[in-house]
């Protein structure tokens, strides 16, 4: 069965904290996507990669940076945090390069910064 | 640039009542794929169905529906006797098949709440 999963679901931090959120996959996809989720808005890309060691801005990658040193990991780094990002964070990954693939999503960390 | 707009933000309904939420979207892209994820209140995005441009057949799962028409650049779902576990956020969301981006432009989401 396919899954992915992400380190916490639950994070609360200080501004100007470096903050990491780590997703792990287990089927051996090649795409992996870092999106954020805020209301009324729907999913933006941050940031994707396409291979160990590679990686392409999204839609909003500003205060964010991304890290694939193994292809079934995919970190999101934030190096000094701030109140506006807040939001929910969701990791995915796919196989292909089409656009037909379906993405499969983790269950999503919801981080608070103070 | 593909844009994928929904325009209800929540609907709210009674158990048993069929609900249809809608999906607009855009793009230049001749090749492309609609996509739409449930999203319960645990958080993880579960996907429900991709169609591809060239297919406008109608598809049905039990009791969902889907309807793309290209003509109105529409791909919209319908829930037939709506049920508490239908209550959940749908996105719908577009892959172009020239960009090479691989990754999804989603919806704002719409929000079902079923009322028993």
């Amino acid at each position: 069965d396919v899954k992915v999963t992400q380190s916490s679901r639950y994070l609360v931090k200080r501004t100007g904290e470096k903050v990491f959120l780590e997703c792990v996959q287990d089927m051996d996809h090649e795409n992996m996507f870092w999106y954020r989720q805020d209301p009324g808005l729907g999913l933006r890309l941050i940031y994707f990669s396409y291979d160990v060691k590679m990686k392409e801005k999204g839609d909003i990658p500003e205060g964010y940076s991304v890290s694939r040193e193994k292809k079934e990991r995919f970190s999101l780094i934030l190096e000094s945090a701030s109140t506006n990002q807040t939001s929910m964070y969701l990791c995915a990954s796919s196989m292909g390069s089409s656009g037909q693939e379906t993405q499969y999503f983790g269950p999503g960390t919801r981080l608070l910064v103070l | 640039a593909q844009k994928v707009t929904q325009a209800q933000t929540e609907i709210s309904v009674v158990e048993k009542e069929d609900v249809t939420l809608d999906c607009v979207y855009e793009t230049r892209d001749t090749t492309y794929y609609l996509f739409w994820y449930k999203q319960p209140p645990s958080g993880e995005l579960v996907f429900l169905i991709r169609r591809n441009s060239f297919d406008e057949q109608n598809e049905i799962s039990g009791r969902y529906s889907w309807n793309f028409q290209k003509s109105t650049s529409s791909f919209n779902f319908t829930i037939t006797a709506s049920q508490v576990v239908d209550s959940a956020v749908y996105f719908c969301a577009l892959s172009e098949a020239s960009t090479g981006r691989r990754a999804l432009t989603f919806g704002s989401g719409t929000r079902l709440q079923v009322q028993p």
